[in-house]
């Protein structure tokens, strides 16, 4: 049981360029989320997934699109990466989105953009 | 606007110290609050949680303090040890998405 796991770890990438960074979990978990964390911001909503094949909205989603095509992945994609999104990057699934919502985080993936 | 807040960006404890934990929020409507803890180059991972309906809940060495009146949570840590050197996020959530504090990085001193 891997839990949550996220690919790559580590990107650099140039202003301008594009990429995907792949969530995926094990626990047969209906939401999934994903967020950035910069210094003295904390971890900030970017996008989530109420299930397969729905996505939505966070707190800061300008730039990033998502997908869910499979319940157990979730990808965060960025079209024309700026030095702005340098970040880490992380992942979190939830078996539901009521009482407590415990959700459960990936490892992160640290993004620079130069 | 930052409805947890979290004004401590770090703390040191000496090790087998209590270590005491703030968090702030301003939303009345939050029907739970969260602690997670996050090491360096990992994810944070989930330590505790309390209803806002009770005003402590307990877990081996770590308490969280609920007092809704003041909007105030409190985790501490009894006895510190060097292992719970990380940051801290206070959480609630909202809406079905959570909110997350900017964090407290606890230090424990050998």
């Amino acid at each position: 049981n891997a839990g949550v796991t996220q690919t790559p770890k580590f990107r650099v990438l140039k202003t301008g360029q594009s990429m995907t960074l792949l969530c995926a979990q094990d626990m047969n978990h209906e939401y999934m989320y994903w967020y950035r964390q910069d210094p003295g911001m904390g971890l900030r909503l970017i996008h989530y997934s109420v299930g397969e094949g729905t996505t939505a909205k966070g707190e800061v989603p300008d730039g990033y699109n998502v997908s869910r095509l499979k319940k157990q992945n979730f990808l965060l994609g960025l079209e024309s990466a700026a030095p702005s999104q340098t970040s880490v990057y992380f992942c979190a699934s939830s078996q539901t989105s009521g009482g407590a919502n415990e959700q459960f985080f990936g490892p992160g993936t640290r993004l620079t953009v130069l | 606007d930052q409805q947890v807040k979290q004004n401590s960006p770090s703390l040191s404890v000496q090790e087998g110290r209590i270590s005491i934990l703030n968090c702030d929020y301003t939303n009345s409507m939050f029907d739970y609050f969260l602690w997670y803890k996050k090491y360096p180059a990992e994810g944070p991972t989930f330590l505790i949680s309390i209803s806002s309906i009770k005003d402590k809940n307990e877990d081996g060495r770590f308490t969280v303090f609920l007092n809704k009146s003041a909007k105030h949570l409190s985790l501490h840590i009894v006895p510190s040890q060097p292992g719970d050197s990380a940051v801290y996020f206070c959480a609630a959530p909202v809406n079905g998405e959570l909110t997350f504090g900017t964090g407290t990085r606890l230090t424990i001193i050998p």
